[in-house]
């Protein structure tokens, strides 16, 4: 298995304002993975993050709204921009292991106001 | 749509029942998961079944894959109240893992 941390765990936030989240993993994975779980739903993936590229986006995702850092093969960022009560959600980092299972992080609670 | 389709969206049975969950998709798959998640909180990984797999046990649990028909599902037997939580099944095609809709099960003791 792997160990995940998120950070911060929930986070109140007000209108337009931006919140990082960090994802901090207990040894080097190749790819990392954002998505997001709107209330009451499944989780969508927001995009794939590989160490020394540009993270690639899913479909109605885009760079400018959620940035995404992967600075080294443990650690990456993804930042929710310009906030609006319909970024409300909880957003989850994950992580391969074995090119097979894949494992997820607590997720990081967000509110928007 | 990046979902998967998992029916029901919801089931409620009695402790002791078994409870049925399944899932389809569209795409070729490399593998398909199935994760718990208790009240919006973090996933917790129950079994993995690789394409070339009809059937895995864990436990109380059963997985079955179909790939003729893009299909699988998830058996829990003899329920129990603590098995109350949202059921998701995952599948990986390539380097993507996309999740079912869900199912949420509730367990009456």
């Amino acid at each position: 298995s792997a160990v995940i941390s998120q950070k911060p765990s929930r986070d109140i936030c007000q209108r337009g304002t931006s919140l990082t989240i960090q994802c901090q993993v207990d040894s080097q994975v190749t790819m990392m993975f954002w998505y997001r779980q709107q209330p009451g739903q499944s989780l969508t993936l927001i995009a794939t993050a590989n160490q020394g590229s540009e993270a690639t986006y899913e479909s109605g995702f885009v760079i400018d709204k959620f940035p995404i850092s992967r600075p080294n093969l443990t650690f990456s960022t993804l930042t929710v921009s310009n906030m609006s009560p319909e970024d409300s959600s909880i957003y989850l980092c994950s992580v391969e292991r074995g090119g097979v299972e894949q494992f997820f992080g607590p997720g990081t609670r967000l509110t928007v106001l | 749509s990046q979902q998967g389709e998992e029916d029901p969206q919801a089931l409620s049975i009695q402790e002791g029942e078994n409870a049925t969950m399944n899932c389809s998709y569209k795409t070729s798959i490399n593998n398909l998961q199935w994760y718990r998640q208790n009240s919006g909180r973090g996933l917790v990984h129950l079994i993995l079944i690789r394409s070339n797999e009809r059937e895995k046990h864990s436990g109380r649990l059963r997985v079955t894959l179909d790939t003729s028909k893009k299909s699988s599902s998830l058996l829990i037997t003899a329920s129990r109240a603590a098995d109350t939580a949202s059921y998701f099944c995952a599948f990986t095609g390539g380097f993507k893992t996309i999740f079912g809709a869900g199912t949420r099960l509730f367990v009456k003791a």
